[in-house]
């Protein structure tokens, strides 16, 4: 069975100094990897995927993730938090042909004036 | 607009009484699902459907039920439903994995509690 750890519950960033929010997974097969951002009394937001190719995915907002196969870790980083950048943060895998996405427990990014 | 719409957006029920929220996409999609999110736990798969009339357990089905008779609804059904069914449930569709704009499409999100 596939799974995805966070393991961080929550992330403590100044404003200004660079943000990681961990990811590693477990699947058969190749992976495809996502981050999703919700913020409170929201949806899911799309944040960007790994499915083939470059390493270095960047996505929305300023985000990018890179895929560690040997590690089997996602993990997300923006050079410079924002406060706005305060949310919870998903990450979730998939793989070739099995569409069904399973998601890590989140981690809550607080960033601090 | 290319979107997945739920409905209703909150939800208070008495414990027994049966609901049904509904879920609809624009995008004929084929691949659609049902997740809950609970503090900690993420968001887990209730149900998911490959195609019409084609449907399966995630890794919670029990206490839900589902049907999908037409290609865009996807309607998430509580018979009768219990306390700790109360959670924030949300609606997916995806292409599929094979496709070229391969990804998940999420809906607004259903608040739903029972007392």
């Amino acid at each position: 069975a596939q799974s995805v750890a966070q393991p961080e519950d929550q992330v403590n960033v100044a404003e200004g100094n660079p943000l990681t929010v961990k990811c590693t997974y477990s699947v058969s097969g190749n992976p495809y990897l996502f981050w999703y951002v919700q913020y409170p009394n929201r949806g899911l937001q799309f944040l960007l995927k790994y499915i083939t190719g470059d390493n270095l995915v960047k996505g929305s907002y300023g985000f990018e993730a890179e895929f560690n196969k040997s590690q089997t870790s996602f993990h997300l980083k923006k050079p410079s938090a924002l406060v706005s950048d305060s949310a919870l943060y998903f990450c979730a895998v998939d793989k070739a042909a099995g569409n069904k996405l399973t998601f890590g427990g989140g981690t809550r990014v607080l960033v601090k004036p | 607009e290319a979107q997945v719409t739920q409905n209703p957006r909150y939800l208070i029920t008495v414990t027994g009484k049966k609901l049904t929220v509904t879920c609809s996409q624009n995008m004929n999609h084929e691949y659609m699902s049902w997740y809950r999110q609970d503090p900690g736990l993420g968001l887990r798969q209730i149900y998911y459907s490959m195609n019409v009339e084609v449907t399966d357990k995630g890794d919670v089905p029990e206490g839900y039920k589902v049907s999908r008779k037409e290609k865009r609804n996807f309607p998430l059904i509580l018979e009768s439903p219990s306390p700790n069914q109360t959670s924030l449930y949300f609606c997916a569709s995806s292409p599929g994995t094979g496709a070229l704009n391969y990804g998940y499409t999420f809906g607004s999100g259903t608040r739903l509690t029972v007392v």
